[in-house]
């Protein structure tokens, strides 16, 4: 079975600076997509950016790139320019691409505080 | 366009009772998911309706079934409430055609008293 770890539970950052968060997963597949979901506190889950696994190349949307490291199963974020509005929960998600198997695998989360 | 929208907000029930979670899905989209997500948790994967047939199930026990309807709409029951499964249960709707993309609705809140 897939899992999802982030390890900082909690992350601060002041506005218009850069911050970094961490993923890791781990599977045993070689075809898959991996996410980053943003959770205000008014609970919708956005989608941030998405890559998949068998492009090389990083994933990018405006301030929001990702490292993707697929030999060490590393799924960081980066978001920069930070924005207050960047102020939410973060959640790595994992998605295998096999036919039939479309549950997300999520991470338990990562909070993010901007500071003013 | 409206997104993925699900009724009701929030809702309190007593343990032993039962519950019905709606969703509708985003405009266009032709698969639902539904994920159970606890206070400071991720969510959880509970399952996925996809032509009005369950195509894949999470680790939740009988208590948890669902439905779709003609229209993609899908409702989620849970019999025999219990405390534990006090949460934010959350719809995702998708395009079978699309594998990756996931619209998440605002959820319910259930609380079991």
């Amino acid at each position: 079975a897939q899992t999802v770890t982030q390890s900082q539970p909690e992350m601060s950052v002041q506005e218009a600076e850069t911050v970094t968060l961490s993923c890791t997963y781990d599977t045993s597949e070689s075809d898959y997509y991996l996410f980053w979901y943003k959770q205000p506190p008014s609970r919708q889950m956005i989608l941030v950016i998405r890559q998949e696994a068998y492009k090389q190349q990083n994933a990018t949307e405006n301030r929001f790139s990702v490292n993707f490291q697929k030999a060490a199963k590393s799924f960081s974020l980066k978001i920069s320019d930070s924005q207050l509005g960047d102020a939410a929960m973060y959640f790595c998600a994992y998605r295998s691409a096999r036919g039939g198997s479309e549950k997300l695998v999520f991470g338990k989360g990562t909070k993010l505080t901007v500071n003013p | 366009d409206a997104g993925v929208t699900q009724s009701p907000t929030h809702l309190i029930k007593t343990r032993g009772q039962q519950v019905t979670l709606r969703c509708s899905p985003k405009s266009g989209h032709d698969t639902v998911s539904w994920y159970q997500q606890a206070l400071g948790q991720g969510p959880q994967f509970i399952f996925q309706y996809y032509e009005e047939e369950e195509r894949q199930r999470g680790n939740f026990p009988d208590r948890f079934s669902g439905h779709q309807f003609p229209n993609y709409s899908s409702e989620l029951n849970v019999n025999a409430l219990l405390l534990g499964d006090s949460a934010l249960y959350l719809c995702a709707s998708s395009l079978r055609r699309q594998h990756y993309e996931q619209y998440f609705g605002p959820g319910t809140r259930l609380t079991v008293t």
